[in-house]
């Protein structure tokens, strides 16, 4: 079940720079995203999230844009703090209460 | 800040045994959810509850599992006879809306394992 990939496992930037996570999704009838952060040993920490009728959702350092022609949402992180480095899950649902997660992709930021 | 909680952090169990991992949902929160994470793979969903009964359940959530709101602020997850592939990180949320999208909120995970 591959309905939402993420296919970098890993990404590396420096600190001040712009993170930006991607996740693409096969399911056309996903209409609400969401972005997850996770430190180990412990649980995903809701981050921001975006419906199908925008394009982008704006919180702070944290914007994520949805292209629904091409099946893809990226999160973008600017400026990137050592804080930041965790295991990122991009999730979708379409209605059901029920979240569909990427494989994760773990950010280090380095100072 | 309002969180969910589960207990216990670490179960270890013999394959066979029936296990209650536990949960305290945010308290005014609608959803309740248990999701799992075996070692290296994704987060995956096993079951929704809403108004006291399953609203949505997955292929993984067989007749082995089962849940519960056994009073008006823990939620359970219950494995009657453990099996070795049960071994993974429980994860329990919650949503708090009457909208059709809500953001669900984790608890830290309870690792089970099945020796």
């Amino acid at each position: 079940d591959q309905q939402v990939k993420q296919n970098s496992p890993s990404l590396s930037v420096q600190e001040g720079r712009i993170s930006i996570l991607n996740c693409d999704y096969t399911n056309s009838m996903f209409d609400y995203f969401l972005w997850y952060k996770k430190y180990p040993a412990e649980g995903p920490t809701f981050l921001i999230s975006i419906s199908s009728i925008k394009d982008k959702n704006e919180d702070g350092r944290f914007t994520v844009f949805l292209n629904k022609s091409a099946k893809h949402l990226s999160l973008h992180i600017v400026p990137s703090q050592p804080g930041d480095s965790a295991v990122y899950f991009c999730a979708a649902d379409q209605g059901a209460q029920k979240l569909v997660f990427g494989q994760g992709t773990r950010l280090t930021i380095n100072p | 800040e309002p969180e969910v909680t589960q207990t216990p952090s670490h179960q270890v169990t013999q394959m066979g045994q029936e296990v209650i991992l536990r949960c305290v949902p945010i308290s005014n929160h609608l959803y309740f959810y248990w999701y799992r994470q075996i070692l290296g793979q994704k987060v995956e969903f096993l079951v929704s509850f809403y108004n006291n009964e399953i609203s949505e359940k997955s292929e993984i959530f067989d007749d082995q599992f089962s849940v519960e709101r056994p009073d008006g602020s823990n939620f359970t997850l219950k494995i009657r006879s453990t099996k070795l592939e049960d071994s993974a990180m429980y994860f329990c949320a919650s949503s708090g809306g009457t909208g059709i999208y809500n953001e669900q909120f984790f608890g830290p995970g309870t690792r089970l394992t099945v020796l």
